[in-house]
C-alpha cells in the first residue's frame, strides 16, 4: 500500500459525458501527478500539481484539466469523452515540488475508466 | 529529454539474477536514473534511482557505466513474484519542461 488513494476504482460511461477522478496523496506528501495508461501507450504524464499550483504539464488533452485543492487532494476532470480515453488512470505524489534532481514517486491503485 | 531503449520483454528461471539494461545515447548532464515496476493493475512502484557508477538497495542493484550512455537494473535471485514490467526514465526533474516519459518498458517473465 503506497498510501496514496484513488476513488473510484472503476468508471464507466458513455461518450460525449463528463467524470471527476480523485486523489489523494500520501500524508505529507505536496505534490500530485496524473498519468494515462492505455494498452497501445504506456503510461502518459498528463500534469503535475505542487502545493495548489500547476508544476508541470505533459500530453494532457484540452478536454482535460485537473487541479489541486487546499487539502491537497486532487481532481482530474475529463470532459466530452470518447471511446480512446478508456484507459488506467494513475495518480501518484511525492514529497519534492519537482524542482530538486532526484525525486521518487508513490502511486495510487489507479481507476479504471471504461467509455462505451 | 533523454529517449530510452529497452527489450520490450525478458524470461528468466526462479533463483537467477536477471539484469535489465535499458540505453540512453544522448543523456543530459544533469539527467538521473530511476526505475520502477509495475504489476498488472497496479501502479507503478520506484525500485531505485541514480546517477553514475553503482547504487545497490534492499530490491536491487544500478550500475551505471562512466559515459553514462546505458544502465543496467540488476534484480539478485529473482522469484515468481518479481513478474512484471519494468521501466527506465532518464531525466532532469529540476527542467520544467523535460516530460515524465515511462516508454513501454520491459516485461519481466519470471518462470519456475
Amino acid at each position: 500500500d503506497s498510501g496514496v488513494t484513488q476513488t473510484p476504482k472503476h468508471l464507466i460511461t458513455a461518450t460525449g459525458q463528463r467524470v471527476t477522478l480523485r486523489c489523494s496523496p500520501r500524508s505529507g506528501d505536496l505534490s500530485v501527478y496524473w498519468y494515462q495508461q492505455s494498452l497501445d501507450q504506456g503510461l502518459q504524464f498528463l500534469i503535475q500539481y505542487y502545493n495548489g499550483e500547476e508544476r508541470a504539464k505533459g500530453n494532457i488533452l484540452e478536454r482535460f484539466s485537473a487541479q489541486q485543492f487546499p487539502d491537497l487532494h486532487s481532481e482530474l476532470n475529463l470532459s466530452s469523452l470518447e471511446l480512446g480515453d478508456s484507459a488506467l488512470y494513475f495518480c501518484a505524489s511525492s514529497i519534492k515540488d519537482g524542482r530538486e534532481r532526484t525525486d521518487t514517486q508513490y502511486f495510487g491503485p489507479g481507476t479504471r475508466l471504461t467509455v462505451l | 529529454l533523454a529517449k530510452t531503449t529497452q527489450p520490450i520483454s525478458m524470461d528468466s528461471y526462479e533463483g537467477q539474477e536477471v539484469n535489465i539494461t535499458c540505453s540512453h545515447n544522448n543523456i543530459a548532464t544533469n539527467d538521473y536514473i530511476t526505475w520502477y515496476q509495475q504489476f498488472p493493475s497496479q501502479g507503478p512502484r520506484f525500485i531505485i534511482q541514480g546517477y553514475k557508477t553503482k547504487v545497490t538497495n534492499e530490491v536491487a542493484s544500478l550500475f551505471i557505466p562512466a559515459d553514462r550512455k546505458s544502465s543496467t537494473l540488476s534484480l539478485p535471485r529473482v522469484s515468481l513474484s518479481d513478474t512484471a514490467v519494468y521501466y527506465c526514465l532518464v531525466g532532469d526533474l529540476q527542467n520544467r519542461d523535460d516530460k515524465i516519459i515511462f516508454g513501454k518498458g520491459t516485461r519481466l517473465h519470471i518462470l519456475p
